[in-house]
């Protein structure tokens, strides 16, 4: 069975300081490995898709990298408004994805 | 346009109602998807459908029925809701069975 864990569970930060997400799955092949952010009461909002190990994207002070075991969701000098939960996402059989359970973030002016 | 939309916003519904959920998506996509999620949980998987045709039911009560009348269009018809039931239904969209586009979602209360 696909399993996803991420940690930590919750993340609070001083504006500027820097950190890391972790993601870790255990899957049988991987097709891709998701990364989404959620604020409350609202839908996830699609971030990256990383399909290989080494590959890394970035967008604004997001950047998200991956490995055979994990993958990292680094956020670079972070403001208030990276305030939200971080959802990590992995594809393993065809048309189903499983969620981890989040890491939410939140960020101290 | 990346746009995936959800009526209504909020429902309030008695465990005797028939209600229904909407999705749409003017994208194109080829798989649409609902999601129950409850508080401080991820989403979890209810109905994927592919080409309009219903391809995983992930074992849901038959109180929730899933229907897709065009390529644009999903709903899903609720009857004899239970409290527990009570959660943010999303709906979302993907081009490719991969990245999921999600809607804001019907936050749901059963009374």
């Amino acid at each position: 069975e696909d399993q996803v864990t991420q940690s930590p569970e919750a993340l609070r930060l001083q504006e500027g300081e820097s950190s890391s997400l972790n993601c870790s799955y255990t899957v049988s092949g991987l097709r891709g490995l998701f990364w989404y952010r959620q604020d409350p009461g609202k839908g996830p909002e699609f971030l990256f898709t990383l399909y290989s190990a080494g590959e890394e994207k970035e967008k604004e002070r997001l950047k998200a990298t991956l490995t055979k075991k994990e993958s990292f969701l680094h956020i670079t000098a972070p403001k208030p408004e990276d305030s939200a939960t971080y959802l990590c996402a992995v594809r393993a059989s065809y048309q189903k994805v499983t969620f981890g359970t989040g890491t939410k973030l939140q960020v101290i002016p | 346009d990346t746009e995936v939309t959800q009526t209504p916003k909020h429902l309030v519904m008695g465990m005797t109602n028939k209600k229904s959920l909407k999705c749409e998506q003017h994208m194109g996509h080829r798989a649409m998807y609902w999601y129950k999620q409850k508080a401080k949980k991820p989403p979890e998987l209810m109905f994927v459908y592919s080409y309009e045709k219903l391809s995983i039911n992930e074992s849901v009560p038959s109180r929730f029925s899933p229907e897709c009348p065009n390529s644009s269009l999903l709903n899903l018809h609720l009857h004899a809701l239970q409290p527990e039931d009570s959660a943010l239904y999303l709906c979302a969209s993907s081009p490719d069975f991969e990245t999921q586009y999600f809607g804001p979602g019907t936050r749901l209360l059963v009374l």
